[in-house]
């Protein structure tokens, strides 16, 4: 069965800083991948989502995230954090063989002014 | 427009009673689903519906109703939950259940007394 890790729980950055938030999955093939934030008690918004062709996607806010085929990885990336980004990130991935969205445990961005 | 609404926004019931969830979609998405979120966790898939009809149960308990009464509304009926089901419960839509990127809604607080 297809797993997501988000290995940091908690992360701390001065504003300004960057940043970069790591995700890992286990499938065969190439998923689809996605992020999604969360402040607290709201819904998730997608940042973005990768399905094919570029490894490097862009999404809404600054966000990047590179896929590395080698590397199941998905880690997403901003050059200068905003205080504004302080949530919850969700890395999830979508496979045929679930036929669902499979959701890390998330990482807790604290922005520190 | 990428914009799923829910409602209530909060919800208090006691144990014995009766009550439902309300979700709305108008970008013509045919795959709505309900998620179930407790606090500092990922969202649990609790059902999927495709083209109105059931797809994906995932083994949620019978106390949980879902309904679709057409492709722009999803509903949860709610009937003699307990404490522990008090979570965010998260609706959210699709073009289609292959892995389509999912929009999500606010989500609605709930209180089991």
């Amino acid at each position: 069965a297809q797993s997501v890790t988000q290995p940091d729980i908690h992360i701390t950055v001065s504003e300004g800083a960057s940043l970069e938030l790591r995700c890992n999955y286990s499938y065969g093939a190439t998923p689809y991948l996605f992020w999604y934030v969360q402040s607290p008690g709201q819904g998730l918004q997608l940042l973005l989502k990768y399905f094919s062709g570029d490894t490097l996607v862009q999404g809404i806010k600054g966000f990047e995230a590179e896929f590395k085929r080698s590397q199941s990885s998905f880690n997403l990336r901003k050059p200068s954090v905003h205080w504004s980004d302080a949530a919850e990130y969700f890395c999830a991935v979508y496979t045929g063989t679930a036929s669902k969205l499979t959701f890390g445990t998330g990482t807790r961005l604290q922005v520190t002014l | 427009d990428t914009e799923v609404t829910q409602t209530p926004k909060h919800l208090v019931m006691g144990m014995t009673n009766k009550k439902s969830l309300k979700c709305e979609q108008h970008m013509g998405h045919r795959a709505m689903y309900w998620y179930k979120q407790k606090a500092k966790k990922p969202p649990e898939l609790m059902f999927v519906y495709s083209y109105e009809k059931l797809s994906i149960n995932e083994s949620v308990p019978s106390r949980f109703s879902p309904e679709c009464p057409n492709s722009s509304l999803l509903n949860l009926h709610l009937h003699a939950l307990q404490p522990e089901d008090s979570a965010l419960y998260l609706c959210a839509s699709s073009q289609a259940d292959r892995g389509e990127t999912q929009y999500f809604g606010p989500g609605t607080r709930l209180l089991v007394l």
